[in-house]
Parts: C-alpha cells; sequence; structure tokens
C-alpha cells in the first residue's frame, strides 16, 4: 500500500498563475478530501468526494478554486488565478469507510508558495 | 457545528518528561474525538480515537487519551517523551451522526528537550 500520493510537494508561482495539485487516494477508499493547513487558520476542509462525486464544497474559499475527481483513483485541486494569500499547505486525504469513525489517511501534502 | 480548541499553541517537554497536550471541544450533540500527529514534512496520521465505551483510550508509542463529557475535554498525555516525539499534535471532532466531515484544532507543537 502506498498511502495517499500527492504530487508536486512543492510548487512557487507567481500571482495570477493557474495551478493545478494532484492526488492519488489509497486504492479502494471511497471518500477524498481535500485540506489547506496555513499558521493563521489550522488544518480547513475545502471539499470531499465520495464515489468520485463532490459532497460538500461550502470550505472552497472562492470561485478561484476548483476540485474534480475524473476517477476512483485521481483527484485535482485548481486554483485560476493564484494568489499570495493562496500560499499554504494542501493536503489530500482518503478513507475506506462511511463514517467519521473511520481514520482519515493523509498525503504528505504539496506547498504552494505565490510570490 | 463542532469545534475544537487547542489552547497551548507550543509544549517544551525535557526528554523522558511526562507530558499533557490540551483538548477542549464544543458540540451540542454525541461526538466522535481524535488525535492525529504530524511529523516534520509529512501528512497526518491517526495516533488514538475515542468513538464510545471506556473514557481512557490508548494510542499507538505510549500515548492516552481521556474523554470528559462533564469537562467536554479530551487531553492527551503520554508518561515519557522521548525526541522521536517531537511532532505536532492535532485534536479533531465530529458528531456520530453520519456526518463525514472531521474539524480540526489548530495544533501543539511538542518540542522535546534533551
Amino acid at each position: 500500500d502506498a498511502g495517499v500520493i500527492q504530487s508536486p510537494r512543492h510548487e512557487v508561482t507567481e500571482m495570477g498563475q493557474e495551478v493545478t495539485l494532484r492526488c492519488k487516494p489509497i486504492s479502494g477508499h471511497d471518500y477524498l478530501f481535500w485540506y489547506r493547513q496555513t499558521m493563521m487558520r489550522g488544518l480547513e476542509l475545502l471539499i470531499y468526494f465520495n464515489n468520485n462525486v463532490p459532497i460538500d464544497d461550502s470550505g472552497m474559499p472562492e470561485d478561484r478554486f476548483s476540485a474534480k475527481m475524473p476517477n476512483a483513483s485521481f483527484s485535482t485541486l485548481k486554483i485560476q488565478p493564484s494568489e499570495p494569500r493562496d500560499s499554504a499547505v494542501y493536503f489530500c486525504a482518503s478513507r475506506g469507510q462511511a463514517g467519521s469513525n473511520s481514520p482519515l489517511h493523509f498525503g504528505n501534502g504539496t506547498r504552494l508558495t505565490v510570490t | 457545528a463542532q469545534s475544537v480548541t487547542q489552547l497551548d499553541s507550543q509544549v517544551p517537554v525535557f526528554e523522558e518528561a511526562p507530558v499533557e497536550l490540551r483538548c477542549n471541544y464544543s458540540s451540542s450533540v454525541s461526538v466522535y474525538l481524535f488525535w492525529y500527529v504530524q511529523y516534520p514534512n509529512q501528512g497526518l496520521q491517526l495516533l488514538l480515537k475515542y468513538l464510545s465505551g471506556s473514557t481512557l483510550v490508548k494510542g499507538i508509542n505510549g500515548f492516552e487519551a481521556e474523554f470528559n463529557k462533564s469537562q467536554t475535554s479530551f487531553h492527551l498525555r503520554k508518561p515519557s517523551v522521548h525526541i522521536s516525539d517531537t511532532a505536532e499534535y492535532f485534536c479533531a471532532v465530529s458528531d456520530n451522526f453520519g456526518n463525514e466531515k472531521l474539524t480540526f484544532g489548530t495544533g501543539t507543537r511538542l518540542t522535546i528537550i534533551p
């Protein structure tokens, strides 16, 4: 089991550019979550999917953010256009069963810096 | 909605000393409670969880936590810490009514002093 795989590990981009973050969940996991971690706000849930369908995107900060899950083994989080305040570590996590009592399995994160 | 408060943003502790990391939660319904640990440059991993039953929960790496409903607390403890315990620790809560979302606290950075 390779765990949740995120790419890239680090991304540095200029304000206004499009950024795409990628995630491969653990095989067989039906739930996928995108979190953002900042010093000021801690860990925030942006969006989560169940069986590739977005269930709750109420944490997505604004229309510049979008997330897709075209199949069970791949998800993207896109920011267009990016802004300096988007600088953060973005985590993808997956879960194998329904119910919050099941543990989340996190990737190692993508550290995004927008200059 | 639930919320979690971790009052201590940083806790320095001497090696082999005991440690307690504090967590208080707020919820109008029954909850599940979790502690996750984040080692440098890694994602979070589950340390322990309280779902129901015994209020004292044991986790990995010698950590344990006690659920106190009257004080709405779920403090994490370890009797003797090691250098390898240096990490950030997150308390998290969810309701037990089928809500898939987990709400995290802002984290406590544990630093072990040799």
